[in-house]
């Protein structure tokens, strides 16, 4: 079982400020995911990253893979009141999921 | 397309009672997975099916939960009897090509309160 360790596990910020949420492992994985969830709702997939190293860009949120493949991190520039939720990382070899990042966006 | 279908959203038991969770997921998704999510915390894995297999049940616990996927299409996942514990949001996932970079689509989940 490889175990995930997501860091903050709360974040409450103001419109318009610049945030990074972590994942990390002792393990190394093929490939790692990251979704949010809003309440009363599944989590619904962001990004899957792969190569280790990789950055990927979703709009205002950058995604990037450790070089070892063993963490990743989450960066939103200006958050907006809409990206508040549940943001969870699953390591896509078993489909574990770390315990999330619960971040509040505030007007 | 059609998502994952759940069923039935809410649910009140007693303790010691049993309950039953119904999931349809994607037409053509071999892969379906059921997690547990308590309030606060993140999806625990329970059982994962490749069509009608089991691929990995090391999490669901045996004495009170078990799941069944006879068809490789719909699921059931069933909790007897349930302890105070059990009270959590039951998610449904299917996945076309099941881990590595498959996207998994959840259901809205099952709620349950266990009293």
């Amino acid at each position: 079982t490889q175990l995930l360790e997501q860091s903050p596990q709360f974040l409450s910020i103001q419109e318009g400020e610049n945030l990074t949420v972590y994942c990390n492992s002792s393990s190394v994985f093929s490939s790692l995911q990251w979704y949010r969830q809003e309440p009363g709702e599944g989590p619904v997939l962001l990004v899957t990253v792969v190569t280790g190293g990789e950055v990927k860009k979703l709009k205002r949120l950058t995604f990037q893979f450790g070089d070892a493949r063993k963490d990743s991190s989450l960066h939103i520039t200006a958050a907006q009141p809409g990206d508040t939720g549940l943001y969870l990382c699953a390591g896509a070899d078993d489909m574990r999921f770390g315990a999330g990042t619960r971040l509040t966006v505030k007007p | 397309e059609a998502g994952v279908a759940q069923s039935p959203r809410y649910k009140i038991i007693e303790k010691r009672q049993s309950v039953a969770f119904w999931c349809n997921p994607i037409s053509g998704h071999a892969t379906l997975y059921w997690y547990q999510q308590i309030l606060g915390q993140g999806p625990k894995l329970l059982i994962q099916f490749q069509n009608n297999g089991v691929v990995d049940d090391s999490q669901l616990p045996k004495d009170r939960f078990s799941a069944e996927r006879l068809k490789g299409v719909d699921s059931t996942l069933k909790i007897q009897p349930a302890k105070l514990e059990d009270s959590a949001v039951y998610l449904c996932a299917s996945s076309r090509t099941g881990g590595h970079t498959g996207e998994l689509f959840f259901g809205e989940g099952s709620r349950l309160t266990v009293l």
